[in-house]
């Protein structure tokens, strides 16, 4: 299994506090990505990463910011929580985006249920 | 943007085959996966196709057309505990390198 650590793994806060969640790997890949899964709408990428203190945005960024400034970490920051962000965030990590020679899979990290009150 | 379309839910019985088909409408299509996730765990890497046909890996094989914008997965010899979601995603080449873009999932029930 890849090494990919994510914390906290559970997490109850209130509307209106900053939160940020951690992901860890010991794998040196490059790409690490945030994703979070909400029922009906399946995993929907946040942010990611494609190197050391390079990030973009994905499909649903609004409210969160990111910073990668170490290869094996990645954090994600919520400023101000709200109650439509209780979800189920996953971190996940690939060797490299840029090859169509290889699978370049995204492993996931066990992932992180936040509930927002 | 991506549309990715699965069934949202199967039952077959053990022992059985089931199919999972996936339709998806993109842009800049850089190949397809599937994963299995098991309630409450992370999603696990099952198979990858980027050319047509199928692609056989133990009871599971999967399948993919280009040009119908089409795959399916296959299971075989149904177990138990093959009773979880399959997600199909697509990885699209975008400025930024290749994003992965998920269908919902289909939850599939193995039965006695």
């Amino acid at each position: 299994d890849a090494g990919i650590t994510q914390s906290p793994r559970h997490k109850v806060t209130e509307t209106g506090t900053p939160v940020t969640l951690r992901c860890h790997q010991t794998e040196n890949h490059r790409y690490m990505y945030w994703y979070r899964q909400d029922p009906g709408h399946g995993l929907r990428l946040i942010h990611y990463s494609y190197g050391v203190k390079d990030t973009d945005k994905g499909e649903v960024s609004d409210g969160y910011s990111v910073s990668r400034s170490k290869t094996e970490d990645f954090l994600l920051t919520l400023e101000s929580a709200t109650s439509s962000q209780t979800s189920v965030y996953f971190c996940a990590i690939s060797e490299s985006s840029w090859s169509t020679s290889s699978y370049n899979e995204q492993f996931f990290g066990p992932g992180t249920r936040l509930t927002v009150l | 943007g991506q549309n990715i379309d699965q069934p949202t839910e199967m039952t077959a019985t053990e022992g059985a085959i089931v199919q999972i088909n996936c339709t998806y409408q993109t842009s800049g299509f850089n190949g397809l996966f599937w994963y299995q996730q098991h309630a409450g765990e992370a999603p696990t890497f099952l198979s990858y196709n980027v050319l047509d046909g199928l692609e056989e890996k133990g009871r599971f094989s999967s399948f993919l057309s280009r040009s119908k914008g089409y795959s399916y997965l296959l299971l075989k010899e149904l177990q138990m505990k093959d009773s979880a979601s399959y997600l199909c995603a697509v990885r699209v080449f975008t400025g930024g390198g290749n994003k992965l873009t998920f269908g919902t999932g289909t939850q599939l029930k193995v039965e006695l």
